[in-house]
């Protein structure tokens, strides 16, 4: 079936760089797109959402890129922090209000 | 608000015994799901509810586990009898409609319950 998929599940990142997580999704029909972070002991937190519509949509330190064409969804957080390690997940709204997620992305900051 | 509710937030049962766990949503939220969470599969979208319906239950592994939303501010999974591979972390999480004015159907977790069944 169709799913919302990941590149990579680690990735290290020195702390001040910019983290680009990357994700792939399959189903065209989705019509809107989320990132969650997730850290330990916790639940997923929303951090921004783009709708299909749009290829760019930024918010405080973060910005998602959405690729129609390739079906391709990232998630750039510039200046890294020791507060940003936790794991990514992306999501895609499949149809009506059903909410799909997908493997997730482990950050992690290199001092 | 004290955002969404969940308990227990651990249990620990034996093989066969039934699991009840317990979610409180968002007072005014539209829409309840429940996820479950494992290394394996990640976050697996089990059911959901709007306005106390259940509208999609696809995601619901077997007939061992069932849901119900009573009411606006109450839902229950529950597990009977319960088996290992059922260990996770389940979460519920709850949101607005996104037509809904300002809102951005964003969903709002609970902190999870995680099961352990041995």
């Amino acid at each position: 079936g169709e799913s919302v998929g990941l590149h990579l599940p680690t990735l290290s990142v020195q702390e001040g760089d910019n983290s680009i997580i990357n994700c792939a999704y399959s189903n065209s029909a989705s019509d809107y797109f989320i990132w969650y972070k997730q850290e330990s002991g916790k639940g997923p937190q929303f951090i921004i959402d783009i709708r299909s519509n749009m290829d760019k949509r930024q918010g405080q330190r973060v910005t998602v890129l959405l690729n129609k064409t390739v079906k391709h969804l990232s998630l750039q957080i510039a200046a890294t922090q020791p507060g940003d390690s936790a794991v990514y997940f992306c999501a895609e709204n499949e149809r009506d209000d059903k909410i799909i997620f997908g493997k997730g992305t482990r950050l992690h900051i290199l001092p | 608000d004290a955002g969404v509710i969940q308990s227990p937030r651990h249990e620990v049962t034996e093989m066969g015994q039934e699991v009840t766990l317990r979610c409180k949503p968002i007072s005014g939220h539209d829409y309840l799901f429940w996820y479950r969470q494992t290394m394996m599969r990640g976050l697996e979208l089990l059911i959901y509810f709007n306005n106390n319906v259940p509208i999609d239950d696809s995601g619901m592994p077997e007939d061992r586990f069932s849901a119900k939303m009573p009411n606006a501010s109450f839902s229950t999974l529950k597990i009977q009898p319960s088996e290992p591979r059922d260990s996770a972390v389940y979460f519920c999480a709850s949101s607005l409609e996104r037509t809904t004015r300002g809102s951005t159907g964003e969903l709002f977790f609970g902190e999870g319950s995680r099961l352990t069944v041995l």
